[in-house]
């Protein structure tokens, strides 16, 4: 069993330029999170996707969107980049049970 | 708006030594995710804690909660170097799936010899 896994690892982007980072989530695991943790701070949630559709949001901008493929698999999209995006990008899968399961994450810096 | 509090923030011991890190949260949960983060690294998940009066322990760490005081507790015991790190307490809404969660601003530790 992989877990969780997320692409890139890394990512250095421009201000205004978009962004797309992707995830897989655990065997058996039908619903992804994404959380947004900058440096020093605990992760915010952003939302979270569910039989393909967006089930919750945090308060994020509509800058911030995402997509839950088929297959469970799931991308959160950034456009026009703000320096304020940098941070750590973590993808979390869980099921019908209580637990979540985090990926390594993508740390994004906006330049 | 649920809120999480975490204190301290930063704590350092010395090695060998007792302490505890409190989580408060503001509103009604029936669940409370306990996370180490080392340096550079994603989340490790410590301990899920769904029920008043909940204690669950691995190694030198116990964790419980009380939903009435919206309370939950992360004691160490007899600290070694290896746990220096980034503890996370993490709140879901009542009644909701998992994976919204309300994390604190974490408490930072470092166990000194």
């Amino acid at each position: 069993d992989a877990g969780v896994t997320q692409s890139p690892t890394h990512l250095i982007k421009t201000r205004g330029q978009q962004v797309t980072l992707r995830c897989s989530p655990k065997s058996g695991h039908d619903t992804v999170s994404w959380y947004q943790q900058a440096l020093g701070q605990g992760p915010q949630f952003i939302f979270q996707y569910y039989e393909e559709e967006e089930r919750q949001r945090g308060n994020f901008p509509d800058r911030f969107s995402g997509h839950q493929f088929p297959n469970y698999s799931s991308e959160l999209n950034v456009n026009a980049l703000l320096l304020g995006d940098s941070a750590l990008y973590l993808c979390a899968s869980s099921s019908e049970s209580y637990e979540q399961y985090f990926g390594p994450g993508t740390r994004l810096t906006v330049t | 708006e649920l809120k999480v509090e975490q204190n301290p923030l930063f704590l350092s011991m010395q090695e060998g030594k007792n302490y505890t890190i409190y989580c408060n949260y503001s509103t009604t949960s029936d669940r409370l995710y306990w996370y180490r983060q080392d340096p550079g690294k994603s989340l490790e998940s410590l301990f899920v804690l769904l029920s008043n009066g909940a204690v669950k322990q691995e190694g030198r760490l116990m964790a419980s909660l009380d939903t009435k005081a919206r309370l939950s507790t992360l004691h160490i015991t007899a600290a070694v170097h290896d746990l220096s790190a980034t503890y996370f307490c993490a709140v879901d809404p009542y009644n909701t799936n998992a994976g919204k969660s309300t994390f604190g601003d974490g408490t930072t530790l470092t166990v000194k010899p």
